[in-house]
C-alpha cells in the first residue's frame, strides 16, 4: 500500500541554522507533495507544495527538494528561528480525487 | 476571514453517548475531509465530500457518520462513542482542482472514557 515515511522522528538545532527535514514516499507514481507545519494544539499549516514535474521549489524561507530517482523529499528551513519549532509532515497525493497520503511527521525544535 | 472552524474545540464523552463534530468553512472549497490523528500515526482520512451532496469512505470510516448539510458545513457523527476514538479529528478542505493543497482547521479534542 501506500506509505510515506520521515527518516527522523526529532531535529534539534539551534537559531540560525539551516535545517534539512526529510521523507521518503513509496508511490513512484506521485505526482504531487505537501509539506505542512503544526504547532502544539493547532492544525496543519500549509507550507509549500511541489509538483513532480519539478526538482525544486523555493518559498519564503524554505525550499522544498524532490529525488524521484529515489523516492525522497526534503525542507530546507533557512535561519531557522524559535518559531519554526514544530511538527513538519509531508505529504504525497493519493489514489482517489484529491486523496493525501500523510507521514508521521518530525519534531523540530530551535534553541536560542 | 476564519478559513475553517471547528467545534466544539474540546469534548470528553462517556462510552456510548453520541455526538456530532461540526465544521465550517468560508474558503468556497467544494472538496472536504474529516481526519483523526494519534500519537505516532499520520492523519488517517475518515470520510471526504468531493462536493456538495456526496461523500465517500476514507481509511477508518468505522463507527463514523458524516453529512455534508450545504458547501459551507461538513459535520462528523459518532453514534455510539468508543475509547478507540479518542482522537484529536481535523477537518480539512481544498479547491476541486488537481494538486490542491488541503486546509486545515484546529482541530477537536475528543476523549472517550
Amino acid at each position: 500500500g501506500e506509505s510515506v515515511g520521515l527518516h527522523l522522528p526529532t531535529l534539534s538545532v539551534q537559531e540560525g541554522d539551516n535545517s534539512i527535514i526529510n521523507c521518503a514516499y513509496s508511490n513512484s507514481a506521485s505526482d504531487y507533495f505537501i509539506w505542512y507545519k503544526q504547532e502544539s494544539g493547532k492544525g496543519p499549516q500549509f507550507i509549500i507544495d511541489i509538483r513532480s514535474n519539478m526538482d525544486k521549489r523555493q518559498g519564503q524561507r524554505v525550499t522544498v527538494l524532490l529525488n524521484k530517482t529515489v523516492k525522497h523529499l526534503s525542507l530546507q528551513i533557512a535561519a531557522t528561528q524559535p518559531g519554526d519549532s514544530a511538527v513538519y509532515f509531508c505529504a504525497e497525493k493519493g489514489e482517489g480525487f484529491q486523496k493525501l497520503v500523510f507521514g508521521t511527521g518530525t519534531r523540530l525544535l530551535v534553541s536560542p | 476571514n476564519a478559513g475553517v472552524t471547528q467545534t466544539p474545540k474540546f469534548q470528553v464523552l462517556k462510552t456510548g453517548q453520541s455526538m456530532t463534530l461540526q465544521c465550517a468553512q468560508d474558503m468556497n472549497h467544494n472538496s472536504m475531509y474529516w481526519y483523526r490523528q494519534d500519537p505516532g500515526m499520520g492523519l488517517r482520512l475518515i470520510y471526504y465530500s468531493a462536493s456538495e451532496g456526496t461523500t465517500d469512505k476514507g481509511e477508518v470510516p468505522n463507527g463514523y457518520n458524516v453529512s455534508r448539510l450545504n458547501k459551507r458545513e461538513f459535520s462528523l457523527r459518532l453514534e455510539s462513542a468508543a475509547p478507540s476514538q479518542t482522537s484529536v479529528y481535523f477537518c480539512a478542505t481544498a479547491r476541486d482542482s488537481p494538486n490542491q493543497p488541503q486546509h486545515f482547521g484546529d482541530g477537536t479534542r475528543l476523549s472517550i472514557l
